[in-house]
């Protein structure tokens, strides 16, 4: 079935640093969105990915996914105590009615 | 966006009980909703698809015995976790997902099982 990797696992991060979560797929996707999930919470949505090459930005967060439609990527430019949460990458295939979700990355920042 | 709406948000039962916990899409009729289990630090995983009118789907290992489904309408779908062991202490989450795709799923806020 399809899998859906996700690295690294957790990332320790000065305020101020960036931050790069990463998203593999085995198969190919019809499209793949992104959530953050904040300590004690849910996930909440973030965006959709859905074009081979897609690159979307919100604000500081900027969001790929590869030509190949296998793979994406989330970025985070000067890191905020308040980007502290684990972003989950969520991939649907090309013949599923539901997504399968990456381990998340659980992403922490120094002050 | 959607609405999801969760009860309870927290839950402590005896091992051996029985314990409902009910996801309701309080502005968008759903015809799917579905159910996950997330360990601590962990992913989520999907547990079964409930659809309205019908059997949910389990996904493979989920045992539907113990995990009891029932969407019967397109605003409430419950899940029944049955005879419950210490083993069943989880963080449950419904979802849906309303049209068009690309608003992606809209969470409840989640159950904080524990079973002791």
């Amino acid at each position: 079935g399809q899998q859906v990797m996700q690295i690294p696992q957790y990332q320790h991060v000065q305020e101020g640093e960036d931050f790069t979560t990463y998203c593999n797929s085995s198969t190919t996707l019809s499209n793949i969105q992104w959530y953050k999930q904040r300590p004690g919470g849910h996930p909440v949505f973030l965006i959709q990915l859905v074009k081979s090459g897609e690159v979307k930005k919100q604000k500081r967060l900027t969001f790929q996914f590869g030509e190949a439609k296998k793979n994406s990527s989330l970025h985070i430019t000067a890191t905020q105590t308040t980007d502290v949460g684990t972003y989950f990458c969520a991939g649907w295939g090309t013949n599923a009615g539901k997504s399968t979700f990456g381990d998340g990355t659980t992403l922490t920042v120094k002050p | 966006g959607a609405v999801v709406s969760q009860h309870p948000s927290r839950v402590i039962c005896k091992s051996g009980t029985s314990v409902k916990i009910e996801c309701r899409s309080l502005d968008f009729q759903a015809t799917t909703m579905f159910w996950y289990r997330q360990f601590p630090k962990k992913s989520l995983m999907l547990m079964a698809t409930s659809n309205e009118g019908s059997k949910a789907t389990y996904e493979q290992g989920v045992e539907k015995d113990k995990f009891l489904i029932n969407h019967a309408s397109l605003t409430l779908s419950t899940l029944t976790v049955t005879s419950a062991h210490p083993e069943d202490s989880s963080f449950y989450i419904c979802s849906i997902v309303t049209p068009p795709l690309n608003y992606g799923y809209t969470f409840g806020s989640g159950t904080r099982l524990t079973v002791v």
